[in-house]
C-alpha cells in the first residue's frame, strides 16, 4: 500500500499526558499537512511542511502542539499536557504539489 | 467565521436518481475547489475538483458545477447508488503563494442512497 499512513490509529490518554502521532506521506510528497476534526464538522488546517521546513502554522495549534518533519519525510505531532478539548481525529495529508491532497486514515485521540 | 459552508447535514436519495450536494463559500481569493468522500473510519478520499477558470467538470458519475458569482458550487451523482453513501466535503483553495494550497473544509453532508 502507497497511501499515506498514520500510527497510532487510535489513543486513549489522560488528561495532562503528552501524546505523540506519526504521518508517512506518499513517497517523493514534498507536502505534508496536518488537520484536525470533530464531530459534526470538516478538517481544520493545523499545520504545513513543504520539504523539511514548516512554513505555516494556525492559531488552532497552541503553544502544547509541536511538529516535525526531518529529513522531509515522515512527520511527527506531539500534544503536551492533554487536555479534553484536544480530543478529535487527526489527520495527515501530503501532496505532489499540486491541488490534491491525499489523506491518511487518522488518528483518533481520546482525552480523559 | 466560516468560509465554506454546506447548509444541508444530510441527504437522502433513491438508487438510480441524482444527488445534488451544495456548498456556498465567502471568501473571493478562493481559487481552487475539490470534493472529498469520507466513510466512516478512514481518511477523505478525493473525488473530484474544479478550477475557478472553469465552470463544469465532469469525470463519469460525477460532476461539480462553479458559479462564481454567486460563489457556489455543487456536486451532481448520476446515477447514485448504494456506494455513494458517505459524508462529502467540500473544500476550497487559494492556491499557492502564502496559503501553500491548504484547504479550508465545509462541514460535511452526510448522502445515503437507499437501494
Amino acid at each position: 500500500d502507497t497511501g499515506v499512513s498514520q500510527d497510532p490509529r487510535h489513543k486513549i490518554t489522560k488528561r495532562g499526558q503528552n501524546v505523540t502521532f506519526r504521518c508517512d506521506p506518499i513517497s517523493e510528497h514534498n507536502r505534508l499537512y496536518w488537520y484536525r476534526q470533530t464531530l459534526g464538522q470538516g478538517p481544520e488546517f493545523l499545520t504545513y511542511f513543504q520539504n523539511e521546513a514548516q512554513l505555516e502554522k494556525s492559531r488552532l495549534l497552541s503553544d502544547r502542539f509541536s511538529a516535525e518533519r526531518p529529513k522531509g519525510s515522515f512527520s511527527t505531532l506531539e500534544i503536551q499536557r492533554t487536555e479534553q478539548g484536544d480530543s478529535a481525529m487527526y489527520l495527515c495529508a501530503s501532496s505532489p504539489g499540486t491541488d490534491e491532497q491525499f489523506f491518511g486514515p487518522g488518528t483518533r485521540l481520546t482525552v480523559l | 467565521d466560516q468560509q465554506v459552508k454546506q447548509n444541508s447535514p444530510s441527504l437522502s436519495v433513491q438508487e438510480g436518481r441524482i444527488s445534488i450536494l451544495n456548498c456556498d463559500y465567502t471568501n473571493s481569493m478562493f481559487d481552487y475547489f475539490l470534493w472529498y468522500k469520507k466513510y466512516p473510519a478512514e481518511g477523505p478520499t478525493f473525488l473530484i475538483s474544479i478550477s475557478s477558470i472553469k465552470d463544469k467538470n465532469e469525470d463519469g458519475r460525477f460532476t461539480v458545477f462553479l458559479n462564481k458569482s454567486a460563489k457556489h458550487l455543487s456536486l451532481h451523482i448520476v446515477p447514485s447508488q448504494p456506494g455513494d453513501s458517505a459524508v462529502y466535503f467540500c473544500a476550497a483553495s487559494s492556491g499557492g503563494g502564502t496559503s501553500y494550497g491548504k484547504l479550508t473544509f465545509g462541514q460535511g453532508t452526510i448522502l445515503t442512497v437507499h437501494p
